[in-house]
């Protein structure tokens, strides 16, 4: 497995700037792909998901694009807010088992 | 509707001493998942269960962990006896589907183990 620690990667940038939150997975055969936004305290709450056949989806302020040559996933949000500050985390199911295998996560620190 | 719900939200025992994690999963879902973080790392998958039956428990750390989902509804995870490794936020989460839809979380149980 991937090698982690204590410290999460960290995100940090000013109110009204736009973020990218990026996320390597592992498996080739992963077709489905989710991000969940975790505050303190909370459990994961779904963002946004995309599916294997297609690379861009956009939500509210959100998108997520998918390359799958590369096994990269990004979250952008757009004119971040302070409540937009929380672990980010990246999940996927692969092509042979439906349970979602979850990323590292990256801390986002918004500034006022 | 109503969430996820988790209890207790924290619990501190010692080390040798049982715990009993309970789980509320959205009503209508059948599908329900275990899962932990352990130390800050990444959310690890514990197990899956469809209505009462064990789908997936490959996550399951050891036989000192013991899941039941007696009448397909709540889901209780027992630790016993609990160690010092066992420490972290154990999280549920419940889906309608099996495959590719999004999970419903609840928010956890921080378990210390002193």
């Amino acid at each position: 497995g991937e090698s982690v620690g204590l410290h999460l990667p960290t995100l940090s940038v000013q109110e009204g700037d736009n973020s990218i939150i990026n996320c390597a997975y592992s498996n080739s055969a992963s077709d489905y792909f989710i991000w969940y936004k975790q505050e303190s305290g909370k459990g994961p709450q779904f963002i946004i998901d995309i599916r294997s056949n297609m690379d861009k989806r956009q939500g509210q302020r959100v998108t997520v694009l998918l390359n799958k040559t590369v096994k990269h996933l990004s979250l952008q949000i757009a004119a971040t807010q302070p409540g937009d500050s929380a672990v980010y985390f990246c999940a996927w199911n692969t092509g042979g088992s439906y349970i979602p295998t979850f990323g590292r996560g990256t801390s986002l620190i918004v500034h006022p | 509707e109503a969430g996820v719900t988790q209890f207790p939200s924290h619990s501190v025992i010692e080390k040798g001493q049982t715990v009993t994690l309970r789980c509320d999963p959205i009503s209508g879902h059948d599908n329900l998942y275990w899962y932990r973080r352990v130390m800050g790392k990444e959310i690890k998958f514990l197990l899956h269960f469809v209505k009462e039956s064990k789908q997936d428990e490959s996550g399951m750390p050891n036989n000192r962990f013991l899941a039941e989902r007696t009448g397909g509804t709540y889901s209780t995870l027992k630790v016993q006896p609990a160690e010092l490794e066992d420490s972290g936020v154990y999280f549920c989460a419940s889906s309608q589907d099996w495959a590719n839809s999004p999970l419903h979380f609840g928010n956890g149980t921080r378990l210390t183990v002193t």
